[in-house]
């Protein structure tokens, strides 16, 4: 059973909807992450939070807003997609506030197509 | 910069095989951390071993084997005897302070019966 996990695994949603996707790490760690993983590109950071505050804020569109209400949860809302933003997104945490070497650990993602 | 090769794409190899998964990095820091994950289809990343640049002993683990050398910037992976649950793709990755882990494109490993 993974430590974080992810829902919902699967979304469809059209370019005007909103939605979110929710994470929640189960491992006792303080600095949560969303990555996206698009075909043919690398893993990409998108946001890290430490201690429920944003430390990393990878020049992502204003589209996806992240929210951390505490240390173990983890909010991408989303709103007004487009279709180059499907994609596989995964959620991570680690256990240092501070990032430098701790091991990251994955949920199993959340698979979105924006039609 | 920082940055991670992973120069195989693919590789296709039969059951029992022993295969190698290549990985170059590239980084000015002296301290620096090492990561591999593997990625089934189901998507989750799993990891598998982590390294730190002051540590260049090679680590076992049942089938699995890392080769670290400071000295060609590598840290290579060995599945021995490959079974067909290890077909899934592969990140190198790496680690030099922060938040921030730059992971490499990944390699395909498909192994058949």
């Amino acid at each position: 059973e993974t430590g974080v996990t992810q829902t919902p695994r699967h979304l469809v949603m059209g370019m005007t909807n909103k939605k979110s996707l929710k994470c929640e790490q189960h491992l006792g760690h303080n600095a949560m992450y969303w990555y996206k993983q698009s075909a043919k590109k690398p893993l990409e950071l998108m946001f890290v939070y430490s201690l429920e505050e944003r430390v990393e804020n990878n020049s992502v569109p204003s589209r996806f807003s992240p929210e951390c209400p505490n240390s173990s949860h983890l909010f991408l809302h989303l709103h007004t997609l487009q279709p180059e933003d499907s994609a596989l997104y995964l959620c991570a945490s680690s256990q240092d506030d501070r990032g430098g070497g701790n091991t990251i650990y994955f949920g199993e993602g959340s698979w979105l197509t924006v039609v | 910069a920082q940055k991670v090769t992973q120069a195989q794409t693919e590789i296709s190899v039969v059951e029992k095989e022993d295969v190698t998964l290549d990985c170059v990095y590239e980084t000015r820091d002296t301290t620096y951390y090492l990561f591999w994950y593997k990625q089934p289809p189901s998507g989750e990343l799993v990891f598998l071993i982590r390294r730190n640049s002051f540590d260049e002993q090679n680590e076992i683990s049942g089938r699995y084997s890392w080769n670290f050398q400071k000295s060609t910037s590598s840290f290579n992976f060995t599945i021995t005897a490959s079974q067909v649950v290890d077909s899934a793709v592969y990140f190198c990755a790496l680690n030099t302070g922060g938040f921030k882990t730059i992971f490499g494109a990944g390699t395909r490993l498909f192994v058949k019966a």
